[in-house]
C-alpha cells in the first residue's frame, strides 16, 4: 500500500502570501493530522480532522486553517505568511479508532522569504 | 498538561559504542502511548516503537532496546554497537488516550563517527 503522500515537496513563498499544502492519507485511513516542525524543534500539533470534521486544534493563530475532503485527503492553508512560518509541515493519517497509531508523510518544506 | 523532555540536544559517539537517549514525560492520563521516531536528513519520521502505559516490559529489537519505567516517567532508548547509519535526530512522543494528538520532545541529534 502507498504511504501518506504530501505535495508539494518544497515551496518558497514571500511574506504576506497565502499557501496551500496537500495530504493524501493511506487508503482506509479516515483521520488526518497536521504538524509544524520548525528547524531544531519537535513537531507541533496544528489540526486533526476525522470524517471531514475538525476534531482537534493546537495553539496556532487563525491564519492557519484546514479542511478534509470526502476522499479523506486534506489541505492545510496558511494566510498572511510570516517568516516564522518557515518549517517542515508533516501530515499523518490513522485508521478509525486507532489515532494512537499515526503514519507520517515525508512533509512539505516551506520557506518564507 | 502533557510534556515530553529530551534533555540531550546532541550526542556524538564513535562507531560500535553503545548510546542511550533519554526521554522523560509528564501526563495526568492513566492511559497513554509512548513512541520513538527516527528522523533522517530527508525529514520523514520513521516509526521505531510504540508502548502503552500498561505495558512496562522492556523491549529489544536487534540493536535497539527500550526501557519504560512509569515510576520515573521515563522511556529511554538504547542503541547497542552503534553504526554510522544510526546518525539522525530521534524524537520521543506521547499520545494520551483522549484527544489523540502527539506531543513530541525537542529531539536528540545523534552523530555516529566512523
Amino acid at each position: 500500500d502507498a504511504g501518506v503522500t504530501q505535495s508539494p515537496t518544497h515551496l518558497i513563498k514571500t511574506r504576506g502570501q497565502h499557501v496551500t499544502l496537500r495530504c493524501s492519507p493511506i487508503s482506509g485511513h479516515k483521520s488526518v493530522s497536521w504538524y509544524q516542525q520548525v528547524l531544531g524543534q519537535g513537531p507541533q500539533f496544528i489540526f486533526q480532522y476525522y470524517e471531514k470534521e475538525e476534531r482537534g486544534r493546537g495553539n496556532f493563530p487563525d491564519r492557519f486553517s484546514a479542511r478534509q475532503f470526502p476522499n479523506y485527503s486534506s489541505e492545510l492553508n496558511v494566510n498572511a505568511l510570516l517568516l516564522g512560518d518557515s518549517a517542515l509541515y508533516l501530515c499523518a493519517s490513522s485508521r478509525p479508532g486507532q489515532a494512537y497509531e499515526q503514519y507520517f508523510g515525508p512533509g512539505t518544506r516551506l520557506t518564507v522569504t | 498538561a502533557q510534556k515530553v523532555t529530551q534533555a540531550q540536544t546532541e550526542i556524538s559517539v564513535v562507531e560500535k559504542e553503545d548510546v542511550t537517549l533519554d526521554c522523560v514525560y509528564e501526563t495526568r492520563d492513566t492511559t497513554y502511548y509512548l513512541f520513538w521516531y527516527k528522523q533522517p536528513p530527508s525529514g520523514e519520521l520513521v516509526f521505531l516503537i510504540r508502548r502503552n502505559s500498561f505495558d512496562e516490559q522492556n523491549e529489544i529489537s536487534g540493536r535497539y532496546s527500550w526501557n519504560f519505567q512509569k515510576s520515573t516517567s521515563s522511556f529511554n532508548f538504547t542503541i547497542t554497537a552503534s553504526q554510522v547509519v544510526d546518525s539522525a535526530v530521534y524524537f520521543c512522543a506521547l499520545s494520551p488516550s483522549v484527544g489523540n494528538q502527539f506531543y513530541f520532545g525537542t529531539g536528540t541529534s545523534l552523530t555516529v563517527i566512523p
